[in-house]
């Protein structure tokens, strides 16, 4: 079956280093992935969307990768700040049909002053 | 510009009782979808619509939930009875045109069944 898998430890880093989150999937064949932050009593914002023929993204201070080959997605925040603390989601989407997305559980990233 | 919004924020009720949740989404999104929160579960669909039409409901747990969007503006999840193991946060999402552009959340409701 499809399976989604993000590290379910919180991730705990110093303000101003580089935070990379992991997304590893199996049994899936996604066309685009697309990355999500999430506050404590918020739903899901937006923040990135790659394609299955991109390799890396940017925007600001986020870079996103995904490699189809090691079915990895991986998400960087450089220069990282206690504001960018959150629970970090990825969701895969496939092609055709409707491009039902499936999130992944989600990442916590502490970043301490 | 008003994001989606969802009703209520919070709802504690008893087992047994009919919950109905509500979602207003962005004008002018065409799909619309209900995901259901928990810690052992993450995020999962339980149904989307595209024009006002259910096109994937295979998430929906059982008989006794049900969900209508009588027009463009305004969707409802219902839940009859309501069991303990309901007990999760409901978030409604919106999107332009399907699951492969960015969906735009609402803040959830945190239903809890006692």
């Amino acid at each position: 079956s499809q399976k989604i898998e993000q590290n379910s430890e919180a991730l705990n880093i110093q303000e101003g280093k580089t935070a990379t989150l992991t997304c590893n999937y199996t049994n899936y064949s996604p066309a685009y992935l697309q990355w999500y932050r999430q506050d404590p009593g918020r739903g899901p914002v937006f923040l990135l969307l790659i394609r299955e023929n991109e390799k890396e993204k940017r925007k600001e201070r986020l870079k996103v990768t995904f490699d189809t080959t090691l079915k990895q997605s991986l998400f960087h925040i450089t220069a990282s700040q206690p504001a960018d603390s959150a629970t970090y989601l990825c969701a895969l989407g496939g092609s055709g049909g409707y491009q039902k997305v499936t999130f992944g559980t989600g990442t916590k990233l502490q970043v301490i002053p | 510009d008003a994001g989606v919004i969802q009703s209520p924020r919070h709802e504690v009720t008893e087992m047994g009782q009919e919950v109905t949740l509500r979602c207003k989404p962005i004008s002018g999104h065409n799909s619309l979808f209900w995901y259901r929160q928990t810690m052992m579960r993450g995020l999962e669909l339980l149904i989307y619509f595209n024009n006002n039409v259910p096109i994937d409901d295979s998430g929906m747990p059982e008989d006794r939930f049900s969900a209508k969007m009588p027009n463009a503006s305004f969707s409802t999840l219902k839940i009859q009875p309501s069991e303990p193991r309901d007990s999760a946060v409901y978030f409604c999402a919106s999107s332009l045109c399907g699951g492969n552009q960015p969906q735009h959340f609402g803040d959830g409701t945190r239903l809890s069944i006692l």
